[in-house]
């Protein structure tokens, strides 16, 4: 079965440094996503994109975030400047349709966990 | 607002007893609601996905839900426990006609104990 694969795994980076994490969806999902967890908290939402744009956006996607489909399998997030609160696992997911659709559910990598120190 | 309550932080029971483990949900639309599983150190896995078709709904491994929309609960079993299936399991609800994005739980650990 296809998967939504997420790379590096593991991710340590120093407080004000740029990070990349990048993701490749499964290749006809047309709608694409970056989750987080911190660690004790809860799975949220952070991007949402299709076409070539940012479809939907939570509080927490600033202007320190920014997403990219650089090429037609890969898809990026990237955080400009870290902070220690980035720390946290962070997922990657694709869909077939949007998310909320009925049908529509998503499907995620394995995560990328990032720590700031 | 879209919100869900898992109303169980950890869950344990024997291997081969019947798993519960309840969700109650909050939105102002009609739902999609799904359930997933996370395996340590692994991503998380669609366990199964409420589609409006049938109010009981199965998904993989033994698992189902049932969606009672007059309780505003979307609960999941399982017959009989297996040692594989200690993991976390997030109850999710979705909306299309109002905020898309998935909004989670805050997870049930299941143990299962030999």
């Amino acid at each position: 079965e296809p998967e939504v694969t997420q790379t590096p795994s593991h991710q340590v980076t120093q407080m004000g440094q740029e990070v990349i994490l990048r993701c490749v969806p499964i290749s006809n999902h047309l709608y694409f996503y970056w989750y987080r967890q911190i660690l004790g908290q809860k799975v949220e939402f952070l991007v949402s994109f299709y076409n070539n744009e940012i479809s939907e956006k939570s509080e927490i996607f600033d202007d320190q975030f920014s997403v990219e489909r650089p090429d037609g399998s890969n898809f990026t997030l990237k955080i400009r400047s870290t902070k220690l609160e980035d720390s946290a696992m962070y997922f990657c997911a694709s869909s077939v349709r949007e998310q909320g659709a009925y049908n529509s559910p998503l499907h995620f990598g394995n995560g990328t966990r990032l720590t700031v120190t | 607002a879209q919100s869900v309550t898992q109303l169980d932080s950890h869950v344990s029971v024997s291997e081969g007893t019947p798993v519960l483990l309840r969700c109650n949900y909050s939105s102002s639309y009609s739902p999609s609601l799904f359930w997933y599983v996370q395996h340590p150190n692994k991503g998380l896995q669609l366990l199964l996905k409420y589609t409006s078709a049938a109010t009981l709904v199965k998904g993989i491994n033994g698992f189902e839900a049932e969606f009672k929309k007059s309780e505003t609960s979307f609960h999941l079993t399982k017959p009989s426990a297996h040692m594989s299936d200690a993991a976390e399991y997030f109850c999710v609800v979705s909306d299309i006609t109002g905020r898309r994005a998935l909004t989670f739980g805050s997870g049930t650990r299941l143990q299962v104990q030999p």
